[in-house]
């Protein structure tokens, strides 16, 4: 069976510092990966996805960037975080075979203080 | 802007009572589908609907996609606390997914 893993789960820094959210997958292979960040209690903003190794498209211009360096890992990075990069972080996979299913990871909780 | 119109916003009933949850959109969508999300968790899929005027059933839970792919509802019978949580519509299209905003439920004991 197929297991989506994010880390960390909780995070908090500073104003300034750069960033680093790793999601890998397991169980599945050339998934097309997704980064999504969510308000609270609201619906969820796409900011990248990936359909393969070194392939990355920015649905949203910001303070972020996404890599893909391998093909079940999806990572998501900052050179200096601001207040409102703060937010519920998640990373979904979708199987090549399927109407658009995507799973979801636990999520990162990001707070800049 | 979004692109999915969900209501409602919140919803609040007694346990036992019925609800609707409803998905709108002038776009039309290869695929439409239902996420219920726990606070702190990532969502979790419950349905997806692919054909126009497609009706679903999930025990309590029943999703009907529009005939013409630009709406669907989600109708629980008889609610349980369990069923609290966020729901999400999501359209499909060209391998993306757009969110709704959302619809809180609460079903209080």
């Amino acid at each position: 069976s197929q297991t989506i893993h994010q880390w960390p789960a909780t995070l908090v820094q500073p104003v300034g510092s750069p960033l680093s959210l790793e999601c890998t997958v397991e169980g599945t292979s050339n998934p097309n990966l997704y980064w999504y960040r969510q308000a609270a209690g609201r619906g969820l903003q796409l900011l990248f996805y990936s359909v393969g190794i070194g392939q990355i498209s920015s649905e949203v211009p910001q303070n972020l960037s996404a890599s893909r360096p391998q093909d079940r890992q999806f990572i998501l990075s900052s050179k200096k975080l601001l207040l409102s990069d703060s937010g519920f972080y998640l990373c979904a996979w979708r199987s090549f075979h399927s109407y658009n299913e995507q799973f979801f990871g636990p999520g990162t909780r990001l707070t800049v203080l | 802007t979004q692109l999915l119109e969900q209501s409602p916003q919140f919803l609040s009933i007694q346990e036992g009572e019925n609800l609707t949850v409803y998905c709108n959109s002038s776009s039309v969508f290869s695929s439409l589908q239902w996420y219920r999300q726990e606070p702190g968790e990532g969502p979790v899929l419950l349905v997806t609907v692919v054909t126009g005027g497609e009706v679903k059933k999930l025990k309590r839970l029943t999703f009907q996609f529009g005939d013409a792919r630009k709406d669907s509802s989600l109708h629980i019978t008889a609610a349980q606390p369990g069923d609290t949580g966020l729901y999400l519509c999501a359209g499909a299209r060209d391998y993306k997914l757009s969110f709704g905003a959302g619809t809180t439920v609460t079903v209080r004991a």
